[in-house]
């Protein structure tokens, strides 16, 4: 089966650095997306890796190991507004987008 | 309009009653699928089109339907709801483009089921 596993909850205090980690099995693998959704909202999209390596975009990065079946969210200088969910969704053998449960960060001033 | 718009933006039903939740993209996306969020399960794809005039089911298709009779719109049907369809519902639409597969989303709907 397919599987995406993400923790269920983290907690950061304004300023700080969180990594966010997410490992996957699945059918094949076509590209690796990580979403953010603040509660009562849709989700929007922050990343996109397909390649092996760091892809940094202003306070956040993203990184993928296809070895390994990993990734990573790097969200650094943390601020209130970045307490939401973080979605992990894997590009399946189908071009099917596979979700992980989420994580909710929450931030502690 | 621009992006993705869904109606109506919440509603509560009786179980047993028919309802058509709407999804209108302008952004002249090939591809739109229908997810349902529940606390704890992450999203769960119902049913998708890769193209005007297809559709295929995803993880959850029982007690749903589409159609995709144009571009720009995709409905989701329930013929006969019921409670455990309580959820938050999202449309989504890409370019469907195989390389790149990035899906834009509209506000959500969220449907109780009595």
């Amino acid at each position: 089966g397919q599987n995406i596993d993400q923790p269920t909850e983290m907690t950061a205090t304004e300023g700080a650095i969180v990594q966010i980690n997410c490992t996957y099995q699945t059918s094949g693998f076509n590209g690796l997306f990580w979403y953010q959704q603040h509660a009562g909202e849709a989700p929007t999209f922050l990343s996109y890796n397909v390649l092996d390596g760091l892809e940094e975009k202003g306070r956040f990065s993203s990184f993928l190991s296809r070895s390994k079946g990993y990734s990573y969210l790097l969200l650094k200088e943390l601020q209130m507004k970045d307490s939401a969910s973080y979605l992990c969704a894997v590009v399946d053998s189908n071009y099917q987008l596979i979700w992980g449960a989420g994580t909710k960060l929450i931030i502690k001033p | 309009i621009a992006g993705i718009t869904q109606a109506p933006t919440s509603q509560i039903l009786a179980a047993g009653r028919r309802m058509t939740l709407r999804c209108t993209q302008d952004m002249r996306h090939n591809a739109m699928y229908w997810y349902r969020q529940d606390l704890g399960l992450g999203l769960r794809l119902i049913h998708y089109s890769n193209t005007a005039g297809t559709t295929g089911k995803g993880e959850v298709p029982d007690g749903y339907s589409v159609s995709r009779a144009n571009t720009d719109d995709f409905p989701l049907t329930l013929a006969s709801a019921v409670p455990s369809q309580t959820s938050v519902y999202f449309c989504a639409s890409s370019s469907g483009d195989a390389e790149y597969n990035e899906q834009f989303f509209g506000p959500g709907t969220r449907l109780t089921v009595l």
